[in-house]
């Protein structure tokens, strides 16, 4: 079965550089989240859509934005890193009944993002 | 503000015992509950998905049951094997809030 493909899965940046961190969800899967999971954190919660419009929002700083394409696959943008952005970046998705009976979840392998 | 509490933090025990991880939220008022498996370095896992009208969900050797009045969840691992060592993650709700964790090491 098709799981949630995210890619790079490895990236190293410099300070104050970009970079976009892409993931294409499960199919006909309707809604997509992003989390960040810090060097022994839980994960957490930074942005997800609902059919292409943000539905929700955590903890994603400024300098990050996201979206999500007619494709129904999504891009998180991450701008002026810093070195406190290193970690594991998770998407993942799932398939939103009207809001209440939300399927199970799957999460992508993540991307592991170090910034030097 | 929901928040998931993971007891215990960490747990060892000997190849073929049966053990219990618990999961506890301070809102009740959740849609569903899912439990994860996480491996050091690597993605995670879905083990089981429990809906708020359901009370548990069986999978293998897993069994996850939920309380919703009482704010709690545990997951039964039957006959612990090695290959079960990982990072046990319980999260809640749409999006998910998850817990720390519990670190299960089985010992052959």
């Amino acid at each position: 079965a098709a799981g949630v493909i995210q890619s790079p899965r490895h990236l190293i940046k410099e300070k104050r550089e970009t970079a976009t961190l892409k993931c294409y969800p499960i199919p006909r899967h309707d809604t997509v989240y992003w989390y960040q999971q810090g060097p022994g954190q839980d994960p957490q919660f930074l942005i997800s859509f609902y059919e292409k419009m943000q539905s929700d929002k955590g903890s994603i700083p400024d300098r990050f934005s996201a979206q999500q394409f007619s494709d129904y696959h999504s891009e998180l943008n991450m701008s002026s890193l810093e070195l406190g952005d290193s970690a594991l970046y998770f998407c993942a998705s799932s398939l939103d009944r009207e809001g209440t009976q939300r399927t199970e979840a799957f999460f992508g392998q993540g991307t592991r993002l170090t910034v030097v | 503000k929901q928040e998931v509490t993971q007891i215990p933090a960490a747990l060892s025990v000997p190849e073929g015992e049966n053990l219990v991880l618990n999961c506890s939220f301070t809102d009740s008022a959740i849609y569903n509950l899912q439990w994860f498996r996480q491996d050091p370095g690597k993605g995670l896992t879905s083990l089981l998905l429990i809906q708020s009208s359901q009370r548990e969900q069986t999978s293998g050797r897993l069994n996850a049951s939920l309380d919703k009045s009482s704010g709690r969840s545990t997951l039964y691992i039957a006959a612990s094997q090695p290959g079960d060592s990982a990072t046990y993650l319980c999260a809640v709700d749409t999006p998910l809030v998850f817990g720390k964790g519990t670190r299960l090491s089985v010992i052959a």
